[in-house]
């Protein structure tokens, strides 16, 4: 069946540090995928999605791009702050947005002042 | 706006009982909810999808009898775990979408410990 795997944390970086957190998957057909995160306490907050190949999605200076030719879709942001530090999970979809989600295990970071 | 809400947050309970957990769309009509479960350090793994007014489907390995759900207005569902035992200590997410493919909304889990 379809699975997502992402680097295992916790990542914890310095304040203005570039930040990539990897994340791979594997499915039949294709995909959308997304980079959700969960701050403490709280829900999972959709960040970013691409729906297609070469696709690339940003939001808050995050961006990750939909390389079917690896299966990646690694997150990446280029100066990372302390309000960044939460759980980040990788996730697909086989059913457009919203439907059949598959999520990895997630990748706690931890930005230091 | 799309805030859902989960209660308890946590609750611990003794071998044997019956836990509800309840999740409600707060500022819109969920005519689809999904319920996850997520082990330490592990993926969330969708248990079910319910539909206002109709019955839950599950997904493959999850106990129907088990894990009872509930979706009988737009704003709410509920999950109930019967005859809890410690297996069955997780962390519970569900998730609400106005249906048509649109976005989920998560709500923030609620952690079971079954001593």
């Amino acid at each position: 069946g379809d699975s997502v795997t992402q680097m295992e944390g916790p990542v914890t970086l310095s304040e203005e540090a570039f930040l990539t957190i990897n994340c791979t998957y594997t499915a039949t057909g294709y995909p959308s995928l997304f980079w959700y995160v969960q701050y403490p306490g709280e829900g999972l907050q959709l960040l970013l999605k691409a729906t297609k190949a070469d696709d690339k999605g940003s939001n808050k200076g995050f961006e990750a791009t939909y390389r079917k030719e690896t299966t990646s879709f690694h997150l990446e942001k280029g100066s990372v702050q302390v309000s960044d530090s939460a759980v980040y999970f990788c996730a697909l979809s086989d059913g457009g947005y919203g439907q059949n989600f598959v999520f990895g295990p997630g990748t706690r970071l931890s930005v230091l002042p | 706006g799309a805030v859902v809400s989960q209660h308890p947050s946590w609750v611990i309970c003794k071998s044997g009982t019956s836990v509800k957990i309840e999740c409600r769309s707060l500022d819109f009509q969920a005519t689809t909810m999904f319920w996850y479960r997520q082990f330490p350090k592990q993926s969330l793994m969708l248990m079910a999808t319910s539909n206002e007014g109709s019955k839950a489907t599950y997904e493959q390995g999850v106990e129907k009898d088990k894990f009872l759900i509930n979706h009988a207005s737009l704003t709410l569902s509920t999950l109930t775990v019967t005859s809890a035992h410690p297996e069955d200590s997780s962390f519970y997410i569900c998730s609400a979408s106005s249906g048509g493919g649109r976005a989920q909304y998560f709500g923030p889990g609620t952690r079971l410990l079954v001593l």
